[in-house]
């Protein structure tokens, strides 16, 4: 199974802060990446698929990138409604393992 | 506008069975897979697998094979999911979610069924 490690996990941060989280895979997964934010109490929500497409409907401040082993999160102006933890999920095999999540917490 | 809306939360006991169901509206049913995933309290995300809503075919990631089903209605365009013989460590909130692209992505979330499995 592919393993995908999250860092960190853990970041407090401040409106306006650019902020990166970074998903590493066990082995190579090409492109074949999404990114989740989920809300407490919520579903998770689709932000970016593909390693660095931009799902319809979510703000530009998000950007994907990577491919390979090393894929990165940006939110480049962090924002109130931005509080919450970001999960990177692996596409390319089964089982489609996430990762173990990054909780974004208010400074 | 494409909606999934699961069924209710559900207590059950140590030994019983729950099935939970995952209405969709707003697209063809068929044309998308469903996925289920699990997420246990104050834990992460936990990807259960996936049915293909066309042939019905499951597929199931290691540790939910044996007492998790997946399953339709096509004709009420649901899908279920099955527990058996619970157990309480499958206390979790399970969710179903569509699935579209030659990359896979989980575009359409239920809102999540509680099972808690307690004596």
């Amino acid at each position: 199974d592919i393993q995908l490690t999250q860092s960190p996990s853990f970041l407090s941060a401040s409106v306006g802060d650019r902020v990166t989280i970074t998903c590493r895979a066990s082995q190579g997964i090409s492109s074949y990446l999404a990114w989740y934010q989920q809300k407490p109490g919520k579903a998770p929500k689709l932000l970016i698929y593909a390693a660095s497409t931009l799902q319809s409907g979510v703000p530009s401040r998000f950007s994907g990138s990577g491919s390979g082993t090393e894929f990165t999160l940006t939110i480049s102006s962090l924002q109130p409604e931005d509080f919450a933890t970001y999960y990177c999920q692996q596409v390319n095999s089964y089982p489609f393992t996430f990762g173990p999540g990054t909780k974004v917490d208010i400074k | 506008q494409v909606q999934l809306v699961q069924s209710g939360s559900e207590l059950r006991k140590p030994g019983a069975s729950v099935k939970v169901s995952c209405k969709a509206s707003g697209y063809t049913f068929i044309s998308f897979a469903m996925h289920w995933v699990r997420q246990a309290p104050g834990q992460g995300l936990e990807w259960m697998g996936w049915i293909n809503t066309n042939t019905g075919n499951p597929t199931y990631a290691q540790g939910f094979t044996g007492r998790f089903v997946f399953s339709l209605d096509t004709s009420v365009n649901t899908a279920y999911l099955q527990i058996s013989s619970l157990k309480a460590e499958d206390t979790a909130v399970y969710y179903c979610a569509r699935a579209m692209g030659a990359i896979t992505r989980l575009d359409y979330w239920g809102q999540g069924t509680l099972v808690t499995v307690s004596s």
